[in-house]
């Protein structure tokens, strides 16, 4: 079947670390993947996409490569900040059943400190 | 510009009482429409899914039902909540685009807590 597995939480880091959440998938046919990102007491806010082998996605210093050869979509920043701490949601995007589907990891949450 | 509304934001329920959130989308047509549900430091369960006005497909067997009276519009209901019901709940559209290429847009969410 579809599914998306990441790395559990919580991850903390200091401030300016490098950060790394694995995200894995396993999916019939050609999947767009993507990272979302859950600040507390808000509903999801789409971080990244990439929606074919090889592609990059990025934003506000944040990406992921989309590689089909490992299926993983690995998310990366250079350096942290406090206001990045939030879950991160890792999910692949199919057409099934004649709608979008989207399945979603289990999250990992992001602790930085000062 | 497509967004999304969701309320109420927040909600104080007892345990047996009916329940109605209510989910609108502004800028778009015939969006796909979906309601999950986030239990306390838990992810995401989808729970209902709409391609069309009074086409619901429920994902799992549970207490909720969920009605697309019009286009833009999906309500999520109970007539008799349980304390198993509390959560956030996430309402989200996404285009129809058979390469899934876009992903979801999702509202601010409602937590609910049965008391």
């Amino acid at each position: 079947g579809n599914s998306v597995t990441q790395m559990e939480g919580p991850v903390t880091l200091s401030e300016e670390a490098f950060l790394t959440i694995n995200c894995t998938y396993t999916a019939t046919g050609y999947p767009s993947l993507f990272w979302y990102v859950q600040y507390p007491g808000e509903g999801l806010q789409l971080l990244l996409k990439a929606t074919k082998a090889d592609d990059k996605g990025s934003n506000k210093g944040f990406e992921a490569t989309y590689r089909k050869e490992t299926t993983s979509f690995h998310l990366e920043k250079g350096s942290v900040q406090v206001s990045d701490s939030a879950v991160y949601f890792c999910a692949l995007s199919l057409f099934s059943g004649g709608y979008n589907k989207l399945i979603f990891g289990a999250g990992t949450r992001l602790a930085v400190h000062p | 510009s497509q967004t999304i509304h969701q309320w109420p934001a927040t909600l104080v329920q007892p345990v047996g009482s009916p329940l109605s959130l209510e989910c609108t989308v502004e800028g778009t047509s015939n969006p796909n429409l979906y309601w999950y549900r986030q239990a306390a430091g838990r992810g995401l369960q989808l729970l209902f899914y709409s391609v069309g006005i009074g086409q619901i497909s429920s994902e799992v067997p549970q207490n909720l039902s969920a009605s697309r009276p019009q286009d833009r519009q999906f309500i999520l209901s109970s007539k008799k909540l349980l304390l198993s019901d509390s959560g956030f709940y996430l309402c989200a559209w996404s285009v129809r685009d058979r390469y899934a290429n876009y992903g979801y847009t999702f509202g601010s969410g409602t937590r609910l807590t049965v008391v």
